[in-house]
């Protein structure tokens, strides 16, 4: 079965710093990787998702895929109030099993 | 955008008691999947479907039931309710698992049993 752990638990940032979170999986012929944000009393939205090794922006928000460390991460830049949310990984692995699988989350807080 | 509503969007249930939440898609969506989501265990699939009549179990399945009968509804049916199965249930659609995968959430429902 699947595992998906984020580090860290919890952090807490200045406005305008550099953020980065962390998501590591155990199945390596996975396949599919995505980032959530979840404000508080909120659904999970999708962030940013990306297939193959490698880096993909989309404006402040940054996504780094290693599969063969089975490792990827988001990293936000000029961190805002407005980010402060629950980040949640997710992984789909091959092989005809589409169960996705989410990490328990990061909580960030950015403070003014 | 993808649209996914929930009813209800809170419940309180009686230990013994059944339970049905219930979700709705307008996305056109083959897949669908149900959620609980506890403080410090993130999102955990309970079921989910990739076509109608059809349903597979996900990572926490015990205690719970699924139906799908159209492509558009997704129920989850707690048959005797549980104080351990207090939590937030969230249902979501996708249109595939490959280059479409990302999850459209509903709103969630809050249910507690007491």
């Amino acid at each position: 079965q699947q595992k998906v752990q984020q580090s860290p638990e919890s952090l807490i940032v200045p406005e305008g710093a550099m953020t980065s979170l962390n998501c590591t999986f155990s199945d390596s012929a996975s396949q599919y990787f995505a980032w959530y944000r979840q404000h508080s009393g909120k659904a999970p939205k999708a962030l940013m998702s990306i297939f193959s090794n490698g880096e993909k922006e989309e404006g402040r928000f940054t996504i780094h895929l290693n599969k063969a460390s089975l490792h990827f991460s988001l990293h936000i830049r000029d961190s805002q109030p407005s980010d402060s949310a629950l980040y949640l990984c997710a992984v789909i692995a091959s092989g005809g099993n589409y169960k996705p699988t989410f990490g328990k989350g990061t909580s960030l807080v950015v403070h003014p | 955008e993808a649209a996914v509503t929930q009813s209800p969007r809170s419940k309180v249930a009686v230990t013994g008691g059944k339970v049905t939440l219930s979700c709705h898609q307008t996305n056109n969506h083959d897949y669908m999947y149900w959620y609980r989501q506890d403080t410090g265990h993130g999102l955990r699939l309970i079921h989910y479907s990739y076509v109608a009549d059809s349903t597979e179990k996900g990572d926490i399945p015990d205690g719970y039931k699924a139906s799908r009968p159209s492509q558009e509804n997704f129920s989850l049916i707690l048959e005797l309710a549980s104080l351990s199965q207090t939590a937030v249930y969230f249902c979501a659609s996708s249109l595939d698992w490959g280059g479409y995968a990302e999850q459209f959430f509903g709103p969630g429902t809050r249910l507690t049993v007491l």
